[in-house]
This record gives structure tokens, sequence and C-alpha cells, in this order.
């Protein structure tokens, strides 16, 4: 069985520019996180859907948005990229809002801004 | 606020002898889920066990086990019979209501 899957694996950008990652999650499950990860940090939450809404969003700004498409997959869109945001950006996907169930992991995108 | 604090950077130990990796963690939460996960170079985030706040028995899973005591809220991870393989970054993570709160990790490097 296929795990979580997220492309591109790598990626450069230039400040300014806007950047869509994408994230494919476990046959059947229907949440996906999505979280940055800054070197030598642990990875900090941006945001959940399940079921194709919201249902949690982390202390992150409007440039970041996301959406959930029917099929469950996902894509994490930044807007006006700025050298902060490089970071490895993981994507994890549960069965359901993950309040007792694991979080599968991707191997991430790493996002370079220069 | 959920907060997630691993104080020690990094840690080594030697093959096939046994390591205590800590945790502590601020809640007002009663109900909640913590989690060791192993992040290896390849960047995949791996679980590595799992440890429910109602339970009082600590959860064990091979040579992986915690020791979870939820008065002092610390949840601390014992390796035993540790593997080359086993040299990752260690996530200590929360869990409440539906997100992951992460500490800073630690680097485990085990010497053959």
């Amino acid at each position: 069985d296929a795990g979580v899957t997220q492309s591109p694996t790598h990626l450069i950008k230039t400040r300014g520019q806007q950047v869509t990652l994408r994230c494919s999650p476990i046959s059947g499950h229907k949440s996906v996180s999505w979280y940055q990860q800054v070197l030598g940090q642990g990875p900090q939450f941006i945001f959940q859907y399940y079921e194709k809404e919201e249902r949690g969003r982390g202390n992150f700004p409007d440039r970041f948005s996301a959406r959930q498409f029917p099929n469950y997959s996902s894509e994490l869109n930044v807007n006006a990229l700025l050298l902060g945001d490089s970071a490895l950006y993981l994507c994890a996907s549960s069965l359901r809002p993950p309040s007792n169930t694991e979080a599968f992991f991707g191997q991430g995108t790493r996002l370079t801004v220069v | 606020a959920q907060t997630v604090t691993q104080s020690q950077p990094e840690m080594s130990v030697q093959e096939a002898e046994t390591v205590t990796l800590s945790c502590t963690y601020d809640t007002s939460e009663n109900n909640y889920y913590l989690f060791w996960y192993k992040q290896p170079p390849s960047r995949q985030m791996i679980l590595v066990i799992r440890q429910e706040a109602y339970k009082q028995q600590n959860a064990t899973e091979n040579r992986f086990s915690v020791n979870f005591q939820k008065a002092a809220k610390s949840f601390s991870l014992k390796i035993s019979d540790s593997q080359l393989g086993d040299t990752a970054m260690y996530f200590c993570a929360f869990m409440k209501p539906s997100k992951l709160t992460f500490g800073k990790g630690i680097t485990l490097s085990v010497r053959p």
C-alpha cells in the first residue's frame, strides 16, 4: 500500500514568488494536516483538513492557505515567499481528526527561498 | 496552549546499551495523547510509540518503552539494546485536540 506521498520533493523559489505543495493521503484516510519544520526545530502545525473542511489552523500568516479535494488530496499554497519560509513542509494523513489515531507522515517537500 | 520541552539537544549511546530520552510538557487538558516520533536523515517522520493520558500503564513497543508520569507531566522514552539504525532525531509530541505539538527534538547517535 502506498504511504503518504508529497510532491515535489525539493523546490527552489525566489522571494516574492508563490508556491504550491501537494499531498496525497493514504487510501481511505480523510484527514490531512500540514506542518512546517525549520532546520533544527520540531514541526509546527499549519493546517488540518477533514472531509474537505478546515478543522484547525496554526499561527501562520494569511500568506499560507490550503485546500482539500474530493479525493482527499491536499494542496498547501504560500504567497509572497520570504526567506524565512525556507523549511521542510510535512504532510500527515489520518483516518479522522487525529484525536485517537496515528498520523502518518510523508517524506516532505524541502522548500528553499533565495 | 500546550508546550513540549526536550532539554537535551543530543545524546550518544554505545550499540546494545540502553538510553533514555527526556520530555516534559505543559497542558491544562486532562485527556490527550503523547507520542515519540523518529526522524532519520531520510526525513520521514516515523511513529515510535504512543501513550494515552487516561491509561496509567506505560506503553511498550518491542525495544521501546515510556515512563509516563502524568502528575509531573513527564514522558521519557527508553530504548533498550540500541541499534545503529536507531540513529536519528527523536521528537516528543502532544496531541489535543486535533493537532500535534512537537518539542525541538534530540539527536541520538548510536556508536558501533
